[in-house]
């Protein structure tokens, strides 16, 4: 089964703090995401990155940035947290991006709960 | 740019109940089409998809969704439902020229016993 660990399933952060979201995946997926999940907002991407040392803006990148130095490891920075930051932060891997069944489908960490005060 | 609307936000069943929930795609190329759902607690899972052929897709747990091309339609169905089935679904696509995928809102289904 394909396993995406993310590091913290809950944080408390004061407002200006730092904060570091981690991601691992074991399948030697190419492609890493990062989602912040709001009720009646439904998933908004943050930012992707197709590569090692590669991203993309998604969406809502504003206040957000992303590291990818190996393959199988994507992390969300939070360089001074804010209060509108408070959400679910969900990361997601996936095969290629194309057209075939076996690409494109996302595979679901368990979802970071940030609260920022 | 591709966007997905969820036609409700929530809907509340009795078991046995008979469920459709719909979503509608804005893009007129190719796509892939998803659902996945959230169980209370759990990460988001993918209940089924499309890609090409048979427009009747069948997934997890008895639901099936139906792609309709000319409506531009992913609708969800479900025969009968359990109160298992609580959860929040979410309708996703993936089109060619576009290298993620985007969600609806989402829709929160609570089926009572």
């Amino acid at each position: 089964d394909v396993k995406v660990t993310q590091s913290s399933r809950y944080l408390v952060k004061r407002t200006g703090e730092k904060v570091f979201l981690e991601c691992v995946q074991d399948m030697d997926h190419e492609n890493m995401f990062w989602y912040r999940q709001d009720p009646g907002l439904g998933l908004r991407l943050i930012y992707f990155s197709y590569d090692v040392k590669m991203k993309e803006k998604g969406d809502i990148p504003e206040g957000y940035s992303v590291s990818r130095e190996k393959k199988e490891r994507f992390s969300l920075i939070l360089e001074s947290a804010s209060t509108n930051q408070t959400s679910m932060y969900l990361c997601a891997s996936s095969f290629s991006t194309g057209m075939t069944p076996e690409e494109g489908e996302l595979f679901f960490g368990e979802g970071s709960r940030l609260t920022v005060l | 740019a591709q966007s997905v609307s969820q036609h409700n936000h929530h809907v509340i069943l009795s078991e046995a109940a008979s469920l459709e929930l719909g979503c509608n795609y804005s893009y007129g190329g190719t796509v892939n089409l998803f659902w996945y759902v959230q169980y209370p607690g759990q990460h988001l899972q993918l209940l089924l998809k499309y890609f090409s052929g048979d427009p009747l897709v069948k997934g997890i747990k008895g639901f099936e969704a139906e792609f309709i091309k000319s409506k531009f339609s992913f609708n969800l169905r479900k025969p009968s439902v359990q109160w298992s089935d609580t959860a929040e679904y979410f309708c996703a696509v993936n089109a060619i020229g576009y290298s993620t995928l985007t969600f609806g809102k989402g829709t929160m289904l609570l089926v009572s016993p």
